[in-house]
């Protein structure tokens, strides 16, 4: 049981170039979410998912885009990446009722 | 909107107790917490739900104040392992579950020998 897993763990991307971060859950939970972490400004919520084929914004959507095409995976894009784009990424899912299982998060570098 | 939590930081000797409190401007309907540890992921603590009833750490917990609009975390006793940043997250009045929580900019705990 590997919980909530994140690919890749580090990235340094050149401005305007695009990523997809991977989150994967084996947990069976309907709930994913994507965070973003920055210095002094706690766990900021980017988009987030309440089922399979479902997305939703969340607080600071703009300049990402998301997809969940299977229940255990939850995708986060940056089509053009800016250097206010970096920051450190954690994905967590839950199930209803119940805490937020976070992964190891990714680290990203805009330059 | 972002719940406020204080203090920003706080050190205190091992064994000695620690208040770390989570306040909105509106009534909460429950207080979730996490532990971050540095370059780690956060980590469930503890949910306060509406009625007071806690689910989670054994060793620590947390109450309303009377108009609930403020949560405290109370941890006992503490320990080095306590060290870290504590988030509270709180959950849209609308949300039913645990969906969508908005988290406090964190209070960062140091426990010293």
């Amino acid at each position: 049981n590997a919980g909530v897993t994140q690919t890749p763990k580090f990235r340094v991307l050149k401005t305007g170039q695009s990523m997809t971060l991977l989150c994967a859950q084996d947990m069976n939970h309907e709930y994913m979410y994507w965070y973003r972490q920055d210095p002094g400004m706690g766990l900021r919520l980017i988009h987030y998912s309440v089922g399979e084929g479902t997305t939703a914004k969340g607080e600071v959507p703009d300049g990402y885009n998301v997809s969940r095409l299977k229940k255990q995976n939850f995708l986060l894009g940056l089509e053009s990446a800016a250097p206010s784009q970096t920051s450190v990424y954690f994905c967590a899912s839950n199930s209803r009722g119940h805490e937020q299982y976070f992964g190891p998060g990714t680290r990203l570098t805009v330059t | 909107q972002q719940p406020v939590q204080s203090p920003q930081a706080v050190i205190l000797r091992e064994g000695e107790d620690a208040v770390i409190n989570c306040s909105s401007s509106k009534a909460l309907y429950s207080v979730h917490w996490y532990r971050q540890k540095h370059g780690e992921a956060p980590v469930f603590l503890m949910i306060l739900l509406k009625g007071g009833e806690q689910k989670g750490h054994d060793k620590i917990s947390a109450s309303f104040n009377e108009k609930k609009q403020q949560s405290s975390l109370y941890l006992t006793a503490s320990q080095l392992s306590y060290s870290g940043t504590y988030f509270c997250g709180t959950p849209h009045p609308s949300n039913f579950g645990n969906e969508k929580l908005t988290f406090g900019t964190g209070t960062r705990l140091t426990i010293i020998p």
